[in-house]
């Protein structure tokens, strides 16, 4: 098994300009999370799907940051203009659903650097 | 609410000594408790998991923790530490809801 695979690994943008961040689950995971990590806040969930529906979006910071999951394998996360305080890593991360089963499997990050 | 404390932010151990990463837990029930590891660059790696089976948990790499309810802890533990072991570690609480609340991590530093 390949593992939750993320892409880019590394982007650096300018101030204003979109950044698509995408993510490949681990084949037969119904749920799939996407964290922010930075310095000062450490790791924070920003968004989860189950079953490609978003479930609880309560950690995305605001209106320039959307998920999407058209399908069990594959998500993107958005951000539309992006700003430099949105430089950090994005991890995904998959979970399968089995009853008593919450371990996540996490993706080797994106880290998003915005000029 | 669930919540983990990281007692620790940094701790250094000589190659060879053992090692003590000290965590603590807020749950209104019996919680299911993780301990990651991230390498520098590099993602989350789970090192062992607690669901309510044997208070003490092995994990990979030679670590293990135990669950201990009358102290709300699970300190994770190694008998002797080596160089690979330098990283990050984060204790994680699930919330039940399949979201996991992590620590603010300590910074595990070994010296030769």
């Amino acid at each position: 098994d390949a593992g939750v695979i993320q892409s880019p690994r590394h982007e650096v943008t300018e101030m204003g300009q979109e950044v698509t961040l995408r993510c490949k689950p681990i084949s037969g995971h119904n749920s799939l999370f996407w964290y922010r990590q930075t310095m000062m806040r450490g790791l924070e969930l920003l968004i989860y799907f189950n079953n490609n529906v978003p479930i609880d979006d309560s950690g995305m910071p605001e209106d320039r940051f959307s998920a999407k999951m058209p399908n069990a394998s594959f998500s993107t996360l958005k951000i539309q203009p992006s700003e430099p305080r949105d430089s950090a890593v994005y991890f995904c991360a998959s979970m399968p659903g089995l009853v008593g089963n919450n371990e996540q499997f996490f993706g080797p990050g994106t880290r998003l650097t915005v000029l | 609410a669930q919540s983990v404390t990281q007692l620790d932010s940094h701790v250094s151990v000589s190659e060879g000594t053992p090692v003590l990463l000290r965590c603590n837990y807020s749950s209104s029930y019996s919680p299911s408790l993780f301990w990651y590891v991230q390498h520098p660059n590099k993602g989350l790696q789970l090192l062992l998991k607690y669901t309510s089976a044997a208070t003490l948990v092995k994990g990979i790499n030679g670590f293990e923790a135990e669950f201990k309810k009358s102290e709300t802890s699970f300190h994770l533990t190694k008998p002797s530490a080596h160089m690979s072991d330098a990283a990050e570690y984060f204790c994680v609480v699930s919330t039940g809801f399949q979201k996991l609340v992590f620590g603010t991590g300590t910074r595990l530093l070994v010296s030769p």
